[in-house]
């Protein structure tokens, strides 16, 4: 089946710094989404962005399909960036299930 | 609109306690999602429901039953429950139908844990 990686893992940064979170996965996709799940637990859907460029206030996505990857960007870092991101994929065999990373750890220290 | 709603948030059970996980949408979506996230993993599909009607299991869908009981909601059972299922519930739906490729969208969770 499809594999998804993300990297970096774990990521610490101070206040104010730009942060590029990255997703490499195996297979052409016919659907990806970014996802934050803040301290608490909740998931929160930032990009829906199987291919192309998107931006919603400091954050930004690319997704490269032909090259199986996508970026998520974080400008201007806030300590309520901080949390796990998460990207997720849909094989193109598949109109239902997504294949999730293993996340990236965000900390934004103050 | 409260988008996702699961009940209950917080469960400690017994091995062998049954239960019944619920999950209900008001967002007309088609496809309803049940997952599961254990520490530092991400989420792993349980069961789903591509529309009302219809079921199918998902990647570990060992331990569990689900109903899909109309169009809003989908729920999810435990019948003997057991420690390795601690762990947090996350119930999704999507529009799916005309849209097959859409964006999830989640509930808050429900933390089980099994003694």
């Amino acid at each position: 089946g499809i594999q998804v990686e993300q990297s970096p893992p774990d990521l610490i940064l101070q206040e104010g710094a730009n942060s590029t979170l990255r997703c490499n996965f195996s297979d052409s996709v016919n659907n990806l989404q970014w996802f934050h799940q803040n301290p608490w637990g909740q998931l929160i859907n930032l990009f829906y962005i199987p291919s192309g460029t998107k931006q919603n206030g400091r954050l930004s996505a690319t997704t490269v399909a032909t090259e199986r990857y996508s970026l998520l960007y974080i400008s201007s870092s806030q300590t309520t960036d901080s949390g796990v991101y998460f990207c997720a994929v849909g094989a193109m065999d598949s109109n239902y299930q997504l294949i999730w990373g293993a996340g990236t750890k965000l900390i934004i220290k103050p | 609109n409260a988008g996702v709603t699961q009940t209950p948030k917080f469960q400690v059970l017994k091995t062998g306690q049954s239960m019944t996980l619920q999950c209900a949408q008001d967002m007309n979506h088609n496809s309803m999602y049940w997952y599961r996230q254990d520490p530092g993993m991400g989420l792993r599909l349980i069961y789903y429901s591509a529309s009302e009607g219809t079921t199918d299991k998902g990647e570990v869908p060992n331990g569990y039953n689900v109903s899909r009981l109309n169009k809003r909601e989908f729920s999810l059972r435990l019948e003997s429950a057991a420690p390795s299922q601690t762990s947090v519930y996350f119930c999704a739906s999507r529009p799916q139908g005309t849209r097959p490729n859409s964006p999830l969208h989640f509930g808050n969770g429900t933390r089980l844990t099994v003694t």
